[in-house]
């Protein structure tokens, strides 16, 4: 089995400010990986960013970047510059085997300009 | 390319009635998937397809069913429609297990 938690309902920022969303996944499989998707009004579900359980590296897409903490079971999501279009509701998910992802119940995140 | 599409956009049914959601991919990707979508919750695994020929069920298959019709299509039915499936349906696919999944837009289905 796995789970995701968000445990921050809302978060707000600035334009132009950094913002740090956070994630904790957790399972009994050796080998997953981890997204964050962005739901903006329109209701479209798009990926922000990726990350495989395997690699050190943290996974960094132009101003989204992750914070994968293994051992403690962390996957926080920084927007850097944040900008009046990132508005939206952020989901953590995480994957296993045959693709099934099990996502976490959201974030909501407003910009103020 | 249309990416992955779903009919139909939005559908009110009454309790008892069935319907039957549509997806359609024409990305070539193996694997489908039907998520639904509650209000302050995340998204939640129904049924999905590892290739074509293919089913299984998720975290929330009761009073689902699926079909695959092909690489492209993969055909969500509610046989008797309930309150408690009022819900934005959403469709997925990707190339392989580990790979990055691909929403469609959506289905915003209300049962009164």
């Amino acid at each position: 089995a796995q789970t995701v938690t968000q445990s921050q309902p809302e978060m707000s920022v600035q334009e132009a400010e950094t913002v740090t969303l956070s994630c904790t996944y957790d399972t009994s499989e050796s080998d997953y990986y981890l997204f964050w998707y962005k739901q903006p009004p329109s209701r479209q579900m798009i990926l922000v960013i990726r990350q495989e359980a395997y690699k050190q590296q943290n996974a960094t897409e132009n101003r989204f970047s992750v914070n994968f903490q293994k051992a403690a079971k962390s996957f926080s999501l920084k927007i850097s510059d944040s900008q009046l279009g990132d508005a939206a509701m952020y989901f953590c998910a995480g994957g296993t085997s045959y693709g099934k992802l099990t996502f976490g119940q959201g974030t909501i995140l407003t910009v103020h300009p | 390319n249309a990416g992955v599409t779903q009919t139909p956009k939005f559908q009110v049914l009454k309790t008892g009635q069935s319907m039957t959601l549509q997806c359609a991919q024409d990305m070539n990707h193996n694997s489908m998937y039907w998520y639904r979508q509650d209000p302050g919750m995340g998204l939640r695994l129904i049924y999905y397809s590892a290739s074509e020929g293919t089913t299984d069920k998720g975290e929330v298959p009761n009073g689902y069913n699926v079909s695959r019709l092909n690489k492209r299509e993969f055909s969500l039915r509610l046989e008797s429609a309930a309150p408690s499936q009022t819900s934005v349906y959403f469709c997925a696919t990707t190339w392989g297990a580990t790979d990055t999944q691909y929403f469609g837009p959506g289905t915003r289905l209300t049962v009164l």
